[in-house]
């Protein structure tokens, strides 16, 4: 069992927009603006989207969105592409262990 | 460019060792903290371990605490994992991965290709 929770799947045909959750406690996402978040596409690494919460790194496309509330974190991806189909992962550190923690990952199917 | 190149994975039998090595390229290593991530098959992401720059800080994941080691030798630009008394459960891709921050406040910004650690008899 994962320390960040993830919904297992998500969908969303061409054009439209979808959000991952990813809900922590006030251990970890509560506390802290240090929620990243990574895309990794089958058999190849993971890479970094957004960092900080709602920081995005030079050369992802805007169309990648973060956002937190509380204990949960968001990605939105607005204006799907095929090419945004992929598993998606947040991350951030936890105090309760010490430790640096990533959600279950959601798969994303573009439709 | 930043690259980083993992080695060091293979067979090993159970309650073997194995080490794994992640040289670095296109930046100043010496100057970052970096981890190990791993990924068992069909499975999600898994922080391991982190060392900062000046090996000074080093943490560790409880499910490797006290039979892994993390090192490095900035001479080399290269870091390693030390992986002993291995189980079936250690099966994974291993990546090495830079940290862009401290270790409360980082964030991993360039990943390794992985390197397949398979623990069996």
């Amino acid at each position: 069992q994962s320390a960040l929770t993830q919904p297992p799947s998500v969908s969303g045909s061409p054009g439209q927009s979808v959000s991952i959750s990813c809900t922590g406690t006030s251990s970890d996402v509560g506390s802290y603006n240090r929620v990243s978040w990574y895309q990794q596409s089958p058999g190849t690494a993971p890479k970094l989207i957004i960092y900080r919460v709602t920081n995005r790194p030079s050369g992802v496309p805007d169309r990648f969105s973060g956002s937190k509330s509380g204990n949960t974190a968001s990605l939105t991806i607005s204006g799907l592409q095929a090419e945004d189909e992929a598993d998606y992962y947040c991350s951030s550190y936890t105090s309760r262990t010490t430790s640096r923690v990533f959600g279950g990952g959601t798969k994303l199917t573009v439709l | 460019e930043v690259q980083l190149v993992e080695s060091g994975g293979g067979l090993v039998q159970p309650g073997g060792s194995l080490r794994l090595s992640c040289e670095a390229s296109g930046f100043t290593f010496s100057n970052y903290n970096m981890n190990w991530v791993r990924q068992a098959p069909g499975k999600g992401l898994e922080w391991l371990s982190h060392i900062s720059s000046s090996s000074s800080n080093i943490y560790y994941a409880d499910s490797v605490k006290g039979r892994f080691i993390i090192s490095r030798d900035d001479a080399k630009s290269s870091f390693y994992l030390q992986m002993n008394s291995l189980r079936a459960e250690d099966t994974a891709v291993y990546f090495c991965a830079r940290d862009a921050d401290d270790f409360w406040s980082g964030y991993f910004d360039s990943w390794g290709q992985g390197t397949l650690v398979t623990v069996s008899s």
